[in-house]
């Protein structure tokens, strides 16, 4: 079984500054690691996510997370973040294997101040 | 091509009723996943259908059940409705369904149990 962490619940931040959101996990397997993003009264959008290779994977919109095995860790950052950025980003991990759930961290929301 | 729909957007139902929630994936994808949004419990995976099968379930009662039509499109139903079943219930697509694929989501059904 897998869990995860996401150590911040609420972040607030002023446009332009980089964020960086916490994401820790716990596996006995493999896994393969996902950053979803939820804005409003919407359902989850994949921002990036990590199956192998690099260990630094970036999504097209600025934002990139890297695979840390040894502290067990996928933390997300964006050097500079906007106004369009504010949003509920979920950690989230799967094993390898058959099975294909996704199992979720709680959510950080991250709110960008004018 | 067309995102994941899912009907009807909002429902308010009574304890002790059931409900039938719908989910059409995108065209092409034959997996179909479940997953429970609360604000105490966050996400959690219901089920996983492939090919009309049920391929994985999460924890929950029994009172959870889903299937898969051959066309794909699946629904889930919640019988025996209780105060603690009021959620957003997500559903996710993708084409196999194997893990590490990215998983589409809709955007969900939000379900209020008086």
């Amino acid at each position: 079984a897998q869990s995860v962490t996401q150590l911040d619940s609420q972040v607030p931040v002023f446009e332009e500054a980089p964020v960086e959101l916490r994401c820790n996990y716990s596996s006995s397997v493999s896994v393969y690691l996902f950053w979803y993003v939820q804005y409003p009264n919407q359902g989850l959008q994949l921002l990036l996510k990590y199956l192998s290779g690099s260990t630094l994977v970036k999504s097209i919109n600025g934002f990139e997370a890297e695979f840390n095995k040894s502290q067990t860790s996928f933390h997300l950052r964006k050097p500079s973040v906007h106004i369009s950025d504010t949003a509920e980003y979920f950690c989230a991990v799967s094993d390898t294997g058959s099975a294909r759930q996704l199992t979720f961290g709680s959510g950080t929301q991250l709110t960008v101040l004018p | 091509k067309a995102g994941v729909t899912q009907t009807p957007r909002y429902l308010i139902k009574t304890r002790g009723q059931q409900v039938t929630l719908s989910c059409s994936p995108i065209s092409g994808h034959r997996s179909v996943s479940w997953y429970q949004q609360t604000p105490g419990q966050g996400l959690q995976f219901l089920f996983e259908y492939f090919s009309e099968t049920q391929r994985n379930k999460g924890n929950f009662p029994g009172r959870f059940s889903g299937r898969q039509f051959s066309n794909s499109r699946s629904e889930m139903n919640v019988s025996t409705l209780e105060l603690g079943d009021s959620a957003l219930y997500l559903c996710a697509s993708s084409f196999s369904g194997s893990s590490g694929e990215t998983q589409y989501f809709g955007p969900g059904t939000r379900l209020l149990v008086l």
